[in-house]
């Protein structure tokens, strides 16, 4: 299994600014992933995170809106930039175990913008 | 065009009870199947899965049954206690998992 962090838990806001969402895990892994979930609705998969090279984005999601670090093997950085309330969110980060398809999740960010 | 589709938003049931959660799929590609509980403020956590060359899957009182030639899959929780209240996720994976929309059990003592 995996412990994963996520900071801040929660946030507030306003429209036009940036957040930096910070996930640590407790173990050394390949792929990290990061999810929005919109109040109501399933986990959605922004990118895949690599160490070493660039983050690979699912259709809708584009580098510029949320850019992602990944500089070693157990921590990454999400950025929501440029806000609309359109992104308010819970937004979770995830790693996937090694021998099984089971992933586990961090706590999530729950980000509002105003 | 949503691949995973949860139908049921909402399930209450009694204590004792059995609680089943439905899933359906369209993607006949996925070759493996995921539950997760989430309790509010927490991550989502794995529950029970299984693989598309199984048609059942036990775990205490957690069992998944997987119908591929109708694309569904199903959670059953026996007996039901009121500690299970949460939302239940289904996920389907070829290559990376995709998310039904979830469906919030409650359990009434």
């Amino acid at each position: 299994s995996a412990v994963i962090s996520q900071k801040p838990s929660r946030d507030i806001c306003q429209r036009g600014t940036s957040l930096t969402i910070q996930c640590q895990v407790d173990s050394q892994v390949t792929m990290m992933f990061w999810y929005r979930q919109q109040p109501g609705q399933s986990l959605t998969l922004i990118a895949t995170a690599n160490q070493g090279s660039e983050a690979t984005y699912e259709s809708g999601f584009v580098i510029d809106k949320f850019p992602i670090s990944r500089p070693n093997l157990t921590f990454s950085t999400l950025t929501v930039s440029n806000m609309s309330p359109e992104d308010s969110s819970i937004y979770l980060c995830s790693v996937e175990s090694g021998g099984t398809y089971e992933q586990y999740f961090g706590p999530g960010t729950r980000l509002t913008v105003t | 065009d949503q691949q995973v589709k949860q139908n049921s938003p909402s399930l209450s049931v009694q204590e004792g009870r059995i609680s089943i959660l439905n899933c359906d799929y369209t993607n006949s590609m996925f070759d493996y199947f995921l539950w997760y509980k989430k309790y509010p403020a927490e991550g989502p956590t794995f529950l029970i899965s299984i693989s598309s060359i199984k048609d059942k899957n036990e775990d205490g009182r957690f069992t998944v049954f997987l119908n591929k030639s109708a694309k569904h899959l199903s959670l059953h929780i026996v007996p039901s206690q009121p500690g299970d209240s949460a939302v239940y996720f289904c996920a389907a994976k070829a290559g990376k998992s995709t998310f039904g929309d979830g469906t919030t059990l409650t359990v009434k003592p």
